[in-house]
């Protein structure tokens, strides 16, 4: 099956800092997604970007699918945006998401 | 009311014994989903669903069976819990009109003694 790795596992941030996560996969996909997995455990889905670029607020993600990468931007980093972050990715036809092992983000006030 | 609902939301229990983790939805959303999480691990592939009829083994069903009594309710079993079946537990929902974005539940987090 397809594989999904994340870059870094573990990321320490000051307030007001910016960041870029990294999602790479082994084949061409069909959907790719970003959560966000709250300190208390809840996963909401950040953004739908099988290709392309997205904004919401702070947050940005781009997808090349061609060189099978994605990455998330966080930009002036807040408290709230600790958390666990995902990218899960489908290929071929079933759109039955593999999950990376996520990276791990701490913001500090 | 949340969309996609757990239930319980803790469990504790022993070896040996029974237990279902029940999931319900109110989306209208055709396929449902069951998954674990360990730590470091990411989110594993239990069970799916595409629709009432239709069941799936995930990445790692051993241990594990479904029941999708209703478009709206994917129930989750553990015959004979162990103790490495101790995780948090995730439902989600989703479909082809949303562009399959999967949407979960708040989770059930289950030690097995």
């Amino acid at each position: 099956g397809i594989q999904v790795e994340q870059s870094p596992p573990d990321l320490i941030l000051q307030e007001g800092a910016n960041s870029t996560l990294r999602c790479n996969f082994s084949d061409s996909v069909n959907n790719l997604q970003w959560f966000h997995q709250n300190p208390w455990g809840q996963l909401i889905n950040l953004f739908y970007i099988p290709s392309g670029t997205k904004q919401n607020g702070r947050l940005s993600a781009t997808t090349v699918a061609t060189e099978r990468y994605s990455l998330l931007y966080i930009s002036s980093s807040q408290t709230t945006d600790s958390g666990v972050y995902f990218c899960a990715v489908s290929s071929g036809g079933s759109y039955i998401p593999t999950f990376g092992r996520g990276t791990s983000l701490i913001v500090h006030p | 009311d949340a969309d996609v609902t757990q239930t319980p939301r803790n469990r504790i229990t022993k070896t040996g014994k029974r237990i279902m983790l029940e999931c319900s939805q109110t989306k209208g959303h055709d396929r449902m989903y069951w998954y674990r999480q360990d730590p470091g691990l990411g989110l594993r592939l239990i069970y799916y669903s595409f629709d009432v009829k239709d069941i799936n083994k995930g990445e790692i069903s051993d241990g594990y069976s479904v029941s999708r009594q209703a478009q709206a309710k994917f129930s989750l079993s553990l015959e004979s819990a162990i103790p490495n079946q101790t995780a948090l537990y995730f439902c989600a929902t989703s479909d082809l009109y949303s562009q399959e974005t999967q949407y979960f539940g708040p989770g059930t987090r289950l030690l097995v003694l």
